[in-house]
């Protein structure tokens, strides 16, 4: 089934600094990988997603990076700001595409210092 | 807010007794998720419904049971429920391309 590892679990940085989460995955009929920010008892909210033929989507701040034949994908958030402090959890689909059950990580506690 | 939305928003209740959580999808998604959220087993995926079907199951205990209905509307539930079932339960439903939207969860507490 599919298994997704995600490190680090907590991660501490400097307000300006930049942030990377990476994910590595096993099953290579995953498809789907979006990536979902969770603030203290809040729902997950979407904040990017990629797709098995993309290798690299950004949106302002945050860019997600995959590498198929690794099988990782990654988080990135440039000029971190204190308001990006929440969990970060990645997720993938399997092979039943993309509208198929999402699989998580553990989550990373990023924490953005001022 | 996503959409989705989820009755209640809090639960207490005591060990022995059963209960059941309610899950609206965002008007058109067919397709119905839900998750067990608790501090060491981060998301948990249980159940996913499609258009009333079941169409993926996850780690969802025997005591646990999800149904779909025509309106699809879902419900979640729990019974003989114990300590450890002391978590957020959240429900998702996802758009034609996959995107799910989560709804505003339901904190369970057995005591």
């Amino acid at each position: 089934g599919e298994n997704v590892e995600q490190h680090p679990s907590t991660l501490s940085v400097q307000e300006g600094d930049s942030a990377v989460i990476k994910c590595t995955y096993s099953d290579s009929a995953s498809n789907y990988f979006p990536w979902y920010k969770q603030e203290l008892g809040k729902r997950p909210q979407l904040i990017i997603d990629i797709r098995s033929n993309v290798g690299e989507k950004k949106d302002q701040r945050i860019a997600v990076t995959l590498n198929k034949t690794a099988k990782h994908f990654s988080l990135h958030i440039t000029e971190t700001q204190p308001e990006d402090s929440a969990v970060y959890f990645c997720a993938l689909a399997g092979g039943g595409g993309s509208n198929y059950k999402l699989t998580f990580g553990k989550g990373t506690l990023l924490t953005v210092n001022p | 807010d996503s959409g989705v939305t989820q009755t209640p928003k809090h639960l207490i209740t005591a060990t022995g007794q059963r209960v059941t959580l309610r899950c609206s999808p965002r008007s058109g998604d067919l397709s119905v998720y839900w998750y067990q959220q608790s501090l060491d087993q981060g998301l948990q995926f249980l159940i996913q419904y499609y258009n009333g079907e079941e169409r993926a199951k996850g780690n969802i205990l025997e005591r646990f049971s999800a149904q779909q209905f025509p309106d699809l509307h879902s419900e979640l539930n729990l019974s003989s429920l114990e300590l450890g079932d002391s978590a957020l339960y959240f429900c998702a439903s996802s758009d034609i391309a996959g995107v799910r939207y989560f709804g505003p969860g339901t904190r369970l507490t057995v005591l």
